[in-house]
């Protein structure tokens, strides 16, 4: 069975404060490892694909990094608007998506 | 603009009662999802369909059915058979073959009273 682990569950940060996010997975036959933002009542919205081990993505202060067992989302110097739930999700060979639990984030001005 | 539309935002219904959450997209996407969120939790896939006239059930089905009579449409019914409904509902689409990147609603709050 597939199994995505994120962590922190919920990480406070000062703007300008840059850290990481993590997600930890296990999959039969990965198919792509895949970031969403999600705020508060809202759809979650689809951020970054990553399919092999060393690929990396940027989006204005977000690099989402991946190995052969984990993914990173990090944030450089983030600001109040960066404030979210982020999930992790991945797909296996049967082209099944797990999602993980989230990091909700929140970044003090 | 293209995008999913979900209603109602927020519904209100007493136990034994069945709800149908509408879902209608633009996107001209194959396939179609519902998910159900609880707090501090995954999001966990209830159906989904990649073609009309065809859905399959999802790690939670039980309690819920669904119909896709058309490529735009995947409405969900909450059965009274549902144990526990109150919970935030999501409904995505996608291109079949890039399933991982989904397009979400806004989401559906059902509470039971």
């Amino acid at each position: 069975e597939d199994q995505v682990t994120q962590s922190p569950e919920a990480l406070r940060l000062q703007e300008g404060e840059s850290s990481s996010l993590n997600c930890s997975y296990t999959v039969s036959g990965l198919r792509g490892l895949f970031w969403y933002r999600q705020d508060p009542g809202k759809g979650p919205e689809f951020l970054f694909t990553l399919y092999s081990a060393g690929e990396e993505k940027e989006k204005e202060r977000l690099k989402a990094t991946l190995t052969k067992k984990e993914s990173f989302l990090h944030i450089t110097a983030p600001k109040p608007e960066d404030s979210a739930t982020y999930l992790c999700a991945v797909r296996d060979a049967g082209n099944m998506l797990t999602f993980g639990g989230g990091t909700r984030l929140m970044v003090k001005p | 603009d293209g995008g999913i539309t979900q209603s109602p935002k927020y519904l209100f219904r007493k136990e034994g009662q069945n709800v149908t959450l509408s879902c209608e997209q633009n996107l001209n996407h194959d396939a179609m999802y519902w998910y159900r969120q609880d707090p501090g939790q995954g999001l966990r896939l209830i159906y989904y369909s990649q073609i009309v006239n065809d859905f399959q059930k999802g790690d939670i089905a039980e309690g819920y059915s669904v119909s896709r009579e058309k490529k735009e449409s995947f409405p969900l019914t909450v059965t009274s058979a549902q144990k526990n409904p109150t919970a935030f509902y999501l409904c995505a689409s996608s291109i079949v073959f890039r399933a991982g990147e989904l397009f979400f609603g806004e989401g559906s709050r059902l509470t039971v009273l």
